[in-house]
């Protein structure tokens, strides 16, 4: 199954803070999260590992909690490049990359 | 190093024909997984391949279907195009697999299929 993510829409003025929420109904592995801007490839952002400290990639953090299967992007100080469209894809005990609907996320100036 | 290329960019296919999309990965990259990406879904999982074997499939009809060759190249087919099939395809590369290797996919820009 697709993990779910919350919400599924924002809108942020630059400078403000967003966090987009990850949960999954099955035992995690690991964690990635990626970001895709319209009309373009997905980029890779970071990657949650279990037991693993809290990563960050410029100005946005995440963290995992693999007992309750919970992932959480953090975005701090939003920059208007910051645009686009968020995915998790946690590696589950299957060994299946799934990508979750994804957070389109939009700075207003 | 040049990234993941995806041929053809864009195709129109009418409901009944076949399609075969192509990536080639990264080189030195072994393992490449194929999405179908529609409005309101996100990626949806295809299958993955790894030297050359299908190491997962997502919940997708058999008429999607793929293979790896040796020099890690993937083509994907869909067979028997229906309306619903009109996507965006994308192919990820990575180094290795799985829980054995945590590392980042690096996706092509992908097969934007439209059926008529």
């Amino acid at each position: 199954q697709q993990p779910v993510q919350s919400p599924q829409a924002v809108i942020l003025r630059e400078g403000e803070d967003a966090v987009i929420n990850c949960s999954s109904s099955k035992a995690l592995y690991s964690v990635h999260w990626y970001r895709q801007k319209h009309g373009e490839a997905p980029v890779f952002l970071m990657i949650l590992l279990k037991g693993g400290e809290q990563m960050r990639h410029e100005k946005i953090s995440a963290s995992f909690n693999e007992k309750k299967q919970q992932s959480s992007l953090y975005l701090t100080a939003s920059q208007l490049s910051y645009s686009g469209t968020y995915f998790c894809a946690p590696l589950d005990r299957d060994d299946k990359i799934i990508f979750g609907k994804g957070t389109r996320l939009h700075i207003l100036p | 190093k040049a990234g993941v290329t995806q041929t053809p960019r864009y195709l129109i296919k009418t409901r009944g024909q076949q399609v075969t999309l192509s990536c080639s990965p990264i080189s030195g990259h072994r393992s490449v997984s194929w999405y179908q990406q529609t409005p309101g879904q996100g990626l949806q999982f295809l299958f993955e391949y790894f030297s050359e074997t299908q190491r997962n499939k997502g919940n997708f009809p058999g008429r999607f279907s793929g293979r790896q060759f040796s020099n890690s190249r993937s083509e994907m087919n869909v067979s028997t195009l229906e309306l619903g099939d009109s996507a965006l395809y994308l192919c990820a590369s990575s180094l290795g697999t799985g829980i054995v290797s945590t590392g980042e996919l690096f996706f092509g820009e992908g097969s934007r299929l439209t059926v008529l």
